[in-house]
């Protein structure tokens, strides 16, 4: 089963407004994690959070986690058109020793100059 | 921050041949390597994870003997696909944990297999 959906799948904003993308996952998870990648590149790590963390803050990025309900949010203060990207959740499993991350399928982020 | 290499970036080989490409990582010890792929428009997903020192453990639907994966030592972790073919075409990530701060992902290299 897809551990980590992230929606919307697609999002257009002006640039200057707030975006915002959620991310549900199934299992217990140990961590939290966003990823940004811009087209045709690798990923970048942009913020982990803990599962006994509610919240974190980096810069213009704000992460939220409620693992009751199994979801985190990212959001993106007064956006960029730099910001134009994906953005993919991934989660570290409980259990999963030194497993890889499970990735949801991402939010295609798109910020309208 | 950590930083992970991959070589090549990107490489274009006929269909048959094998294709070496390179995980390193530059400024820390990683136990643990996770090769991953991407297809087009699609989520990563996890191919096998390499422990320095020991085989592979392939995710499922994962050919062992198609995708070849060597961890040679604690920065270095190279993926062979062997006898490609043009549905191996894809984007290939690699990511190098250490434990104390997460997982650190490589550029990418993008094989295409004419």
């Amino acid at each position: 089963s897809q551990q980590g959906e992230e929606d919307p799948q697609a999002l257009s904003i002006q640039e200057g407004e707030n975006a915002t993308m959620n991310c549900s996952y199934k299992t217990s998870i140990n961590n939290l994690q966003w990823y940004r990648q811009n087209s045709g590149r690798g990923l970048v790590h942009l913020i982990l959070i803990r599962s006994n963390e509610r919240e974190k803050h980096s810069g213009r990025l704000r992460v939220t986690l409620d693992t009751s309900k199994k979801s985190s949010s990212l959001l993106i203060t007064a956006s960029r058109a730099a910001d134009t990207a994906s953005y993919f959740c991934a989660t570290d499993v409980i259990g999963g020793g030194a497993d890889g991350l499970t990735f949801g399928k991402g939010t295609h982020l798109i910020i309208q100059p | 921050g950590a930083v992970v290499s991959q070589h090549p970036s990107r490489v274009i080989c006929k269909s048959g041949t094998s294709v070496k490409i390179e995980c390193r990582s530059l400024d820390f010890q990683a136990t643990t390597m996770f090769w991953y792929r991407q297809f087009p428009k699609k989520s990563l997903m996890l191919m096998a994870t390499s422990n320095e020192g020991s085989k592979a453990t392939y995710e499922q639907g994962v050919e062992k003997d198609k995708f070849l994966i060597n961890h040679a030592s604690l920065t270095l972790s190279t993926l062979t696909v062997t006898s490609a073919h043009p549905e191996d075409s894809s984007f290939y990530i690699c990511s190098a944990r250490d434990r104390g701060v997460g997982q650190f992902f490589g550029p990418g290299t993008r094989l295409t297999v004419l």
